[in-house]
């Protein structure tokens, strides 16, 4: 069993709605968690840090729930050019560092 | 962006043989990972490095070994290539928290496409 889980969707969405990803890790221990973006054939960027208080950056607002151990993310007024997969990521331990399998996230027009 | 680079970008090799691929950065940084990435897996960690000569395994270790000589450049080599490490593999660089030991966020190479036949 991965130690981070995604549903790997594809999330087909319409322009302008809002969509949320969620994702589960396995270890309690697990001490920081990112989202990333990948666009496809290119390498995985930094999205956003998220924090126990929650953060927001723009349209794109991070939850981290650990009594339940899932981290969500959350896009309001979706682009077209948001359509990309994105990757929830744990540090499980100080140098180790968890990708999940990823979602597909496609905006029609 | 962050100075990482991956080397060779696309190879091609038959099983059996080896082959070492390179990532060299600029940024000085202490931590660097070596992942895989495939269709229905997603990046999955294979082994990673904290320091000059000191390394760990990953999820996927097995059929790898990583040296890491110097702090610029972290090699990953497959002693004997089967058709099962045929994927695109990506390099990470992280210079680690402030105040902290732990690693902090993670900047990729382009990645290495590697072909097994």
């Amino acid at each position: 069993r991965k130690e981070v889980e995604q549903d790997p969707g594809p999330f087909n969405v319409p322009e302008g709605a809002t969509v949320a990803f969620n994702c589960t890790y396995s270890n309690s221990a697990s001490q920081s968690f990112f989202w990333y973006r990948q666009d496809c054939r290119k390498e995985p960027k930094l999205l956003m840090s998220v924090y126990s208080s929650g953060n927001e950056d723009g349209r794109f607002t991070a939850q981290l729930n650990r009594a339940s151990q899932y981290i969500s993310l959350l896009i309001r007024d979706s682009k077209l050019s948001d359509s990309a997969t994105y990757l929830c990521v744990a540090r499980v331990r100080d140098d180790k560092i968890i990708f999940g399998k990823g979602t597909r996230l496609h905006i029609l027009p | 962006d962050a100075g990482i680079t991956q080397s060779p970008r696309h190879k091609v090799t038959e099983t059996g043989t080896p082959v070492t691929l390179r990532c060299h950065q600029t940024e000085n940084h202490r931590y660097m990972y070596w992942y895989r990435q495939d269709p229905g897996h997603g990046l999955r960690l294979i082994h990673y490095s904290y320091g000059v000569k000191d390394t760990d395994k990953g999820e996927v270790s097995d059929g790898y070994s990583v040296s890491r000589s110097k702090t610029e450049d972290f090699l990953l080599t497959l002693e004997s290539a089967t058709s099962s490490q045929t994927s695109v593999y990506f390099c990470a660089i992280s210079d680690g928290l402030a105040g902290s030991s732990g690693a902090n966020v993670l900047t990729f190479g382009a990645g290495s496409r590697l072909t097994v036949l």
